[in-house]
């Protein structure tokens, strides 16, 4: 059973550029968590999502940033217009359950890099 | 809206000493996790916690869930460079989403 997969792992982006980042849940997991970290800080929650829902979007940028898990395939993370202020590492993280309850699985992440 | 958060930030130890981070809610918890982090790595999970007043045990690591279930702790016995990473822990109460701290950063000098 594979675990959550992120790709790219590594991806540099020229400001004002778009960043999309994909995130595959562990097999039968359909909640998924994105979150972003800093170099040398914590773990700071995005969004949660399950399957065509966004359940809480709560720590989300209001303006471009977006993301969306479909019916079919990866989450996707997307940063439209990048700035280097985006640079971090964006991880996601899956669960079996919505509760909060639930172990979090995490993926190795992708590190962006807005140059 | 619910806070977790985590002291010290930052922990230097030398190899063989003990070392304890805390972690603090706003709110009473109905389970706490723990997640280390390895330098360039990513979060994995290490123990849930449930029940008021819980301790568990991993080898050298000792997890403990207060009496009110606000708080807890983890404490890792005679540290080795294996332990260097930075440690979170992450609350979850009913109606809301899993919490996490900022995380403790453990650095052991050989």
């Amino acid at each position: 059973n594979a675990g959550v997969m992120q790709n790219p792992r590594h991806l540099v982006r020229r400001r004002g550029q778009e960043a999309r980042l994909r995130c595959s849940p562990m097999k039968g997991h359909s909640h998924v968590y994105w979150y972003r970290q800093l170099p040398e800080e914590g773990l700071k929650f995005m969004v949660y999502l399950q399957k065509e829902n966004i359940i809480d979007e709560s720590g989300m940028p209001k303006e471009r940033f977006s993301a969306e898990f479909p019916k079919e395939g990866p989450s996707i993370l997307r940063i439209q217009q990048v700035v280097r202020g985006d640079s971090a590492a964006y991880f996601c993280a899956s669960s079996l359950l919505g509760d909060q309850n639930t172990e979090a699985f995490f993926g190795q992440g992708t590190r962006l890099t807005v140059v | 809206g619910q806070q977790v958060m985590q002291i010290p930030q930052y922990q230097h130890v030398q190899e063989g000493e003990d070392f304890t981070t805390y972690c603090n809610s706003s709110t009473t918890l109905s389970n706490i996790q723990w997640y280390k982090q390895r330098p360039g790595g990513h979060p994995v999970f290490l123990i849930q916690l449930v029940k008021s007043g819980e301790v568990k045990k991993q080898k050298r690591l000792t997890f403990q869930f207060g009496e009110a279930k606000k708080n807890s702790s983890l404490h890792i016995t005679a540290t080795q460079t294996t332990d260097v990473g930075t440690y979170f822990c992450a609350g979850g109460a009913s109606g809301s989403r899993l919490t996490f701290g900022e995380g403790t950063q453990l650095t052991v000098n050989p």
